[in-house]
């Protein structure tokens, strides 16, 4: 039982790139998450998928799109990057039937130059 | 507007010490209040969760309080251990309604515990 896992741990692009997280997890957990974390702020939500087939705007969507692919896995696209998204990602998942606990991702630290 | 403020930013003590973590916010309607522990480069993992009718809840060497009169709510961490270098985060649940993308997180205590 792996928890939640994502990919990859660490990237740095250049202004204007694209990407895309992954982040899947393994406990049948309906509801997943995108935060970000930086400097002196705690996290910020930026999309959330509350089932299969179902995303949210979070509170700080902007230049971000998300894909909720199946129940496991819920992807985080970058498709213009810029150097005010250097940041870490986190993904999170939530079972919406046993408890309020989110379980956490290891983060993915990227880089925007 | 709903926040979440926690103090001090950061706290240095020796190995073997107690140390008291405070959190205070202004979230309304409050559903619960959680703390999470975050080491260096991972991610965050719960200790605690407590709802409004719970004062205390202990998890090992953790005890967490919280009185929903004056919103706030501590950490207490006994016998400090070098493994308790971490940032500690504050986290309370906007009773909205549904279970989605309602978490106020406050910006975290960095502990440092020295030998």
């Amino acid at each position: 039982n792996a928890g939640v896992t994502q990919t990859p741990k660490f990237q740095v692009l250049k202004t204007g790139q694209s990407m895309t997280l992954q982040c899947a997890q393994d406990m049948n957990h309906n509801s997943m998450y995108w935060y970000r974390q930086d400097p002196g702020m705690g996290l910020r939500l930026i999309y959330y998928s509350a089932s299969e087939g179902t995303t949210d705007k979070g509170e700080v969507p902007n230049g971000y799109n998300v894909s909720r692919l199946n129940k496991r896995e819920f992807s985080l696209r970058l498709e213009s990057a810029a150097p005010s998204q250097t940041s870490v990602y986190f993904c999170a998942s939530r079972s919406s039937v046993l408890s309020y606990e989110q379980y956490f991702g290891p983060g993915t630290r990227l880089t925007v130059t | 507007k709903n926040q979440v403020e926690q103090s001090p930013q950061s706290l240095i003590i020796l190995e073997g010490k107690n140390c008291t973590l405070q959190c205070n916010y202004t979230v309304s309607p409050f559903s619960n209040l959680r703390w999470y522990k975050q080491d260096t480069g991972r991610g965050p993992v719960s200790l605690t969760i407590m709802t409004f009718s719970e004062n205390t809840k202990s998890n090992g060497r953790y005890t967490a309080t919280l009185d929903a009169d004056t919103k706030q709510s501590s950490l207490h961490i006994t016998a400090s251990q070098l493994s308790d270098s971490a940032s500690y985060i504050c986290v309370v649940r906007v009773n909205y309604g549904g279970s989605q993308g309602n978490l106020i997180f406050g910006k975290g205590t960095k502990l440092s515990v020295k030998p």
